[in-house]
């Protein structure tokens, strides 16, 4: 079984500032997914980025980039130029490769980082 | 809008009722995915089901059951109810194969808040 932790349960920053938060995984398969979901006041899942474990190429999505080591098994977001709108609660998520290795499957999540950016 | 509707969004109900959820996927997508997000539990994966079928279970006890039908909706059923079960349902859908040509990733339903008193 996967597990995944987020070691962080808060963290804080400043707008304009960047921001790290860490996620380490558990896993004996080599083929997978890896995400940050961001989770606004509203409740809604929204997907900030994706990660698959054979690239070795970190993903990037504008202010939003990872730190992918694969051997770690760590998969870090980094936060550039924070804005009040990135103020959120952060899962980091693990899914393996399923049907033949392109399919998805079930996503396991840690339990979450709050990130407040303060103005 | 995310494309896949949940609902009802809210849902208040007494301890030993039962109720049903429903989620629409978004369009062209076959699998349904069910989560449950409490404060002691975090968010947990329950069922899966690819066109029609289960295709994987999860933490899903034995009270709660759901189905696909054949229009792709799928409905949660949780009888029986406890305080413990009050939460937020996801329902999220996804395409069929992940980097395909139709591959939009895997999305979220804004939720069900159940609330069991």
């Amino acid at each position: 079984a996967q597990t995944v932790t987020q070691s962080q349960p808060e963290m804080s920053v400043q707008e304009a500032e960047t921001v790290t938060l860490s996620c380490t995984y558990d896993t004996s398969e080599n083929n997978y997914y890896l995400f940050w979901y961001k989770q606004p006041p509203s409740r809604q899942m929204i997907l900030v980025i994706r990660q698959e474990a054979y690239k070795q190429q970190n993903a990037t999505e504008n202010r939003f980039s990872v730190n992918f080591q694969k051997a770690a098994k760590s998969f870090s977001l980094k936060i550039s130029d924070s804005q009040l709108g990135d103020t959120a609660m952060y899962f980091c998520a693990f899914m393996k490769w399923v049907g033949g290795g392109t399919s998805y499957g079930k996503l396991t999540f840690g339990q979450g980082t709050i990130l407040t950016v303060h103005p | 809008d995310s494309g896949v509707t949940q609902t009802p969004k809210h849902l208040i109900t007494a301890t030993g009722q039962r109720v049903t959820l429903r989620c629409s996927p978004r369009s062209g997508d076959l699998s349904v995915y069910w989560y449950q997000q409490s404060l002691d539990q975090g968010l947990q994966f329950l069922i899966q089901y690819y066109n029609g079928e289960e295709r994987a279970k999860g933490n899903i006890l034995e009270r709660f059951s759901a189905q696909q039908f054949p229009d792709l909706h799928s409905e949660l059923n949780l009888s029986s109810l406890e305080l413990g079960d009050s939460a937020l349902y996801f329902c999220a859908s996804s395409s069929q194969r992940a980097g395909g040509r139709r591959d939009y990733g895997y999305t979220f339903g804004s939720g069900t808040r159940l609330t069991v008193v």
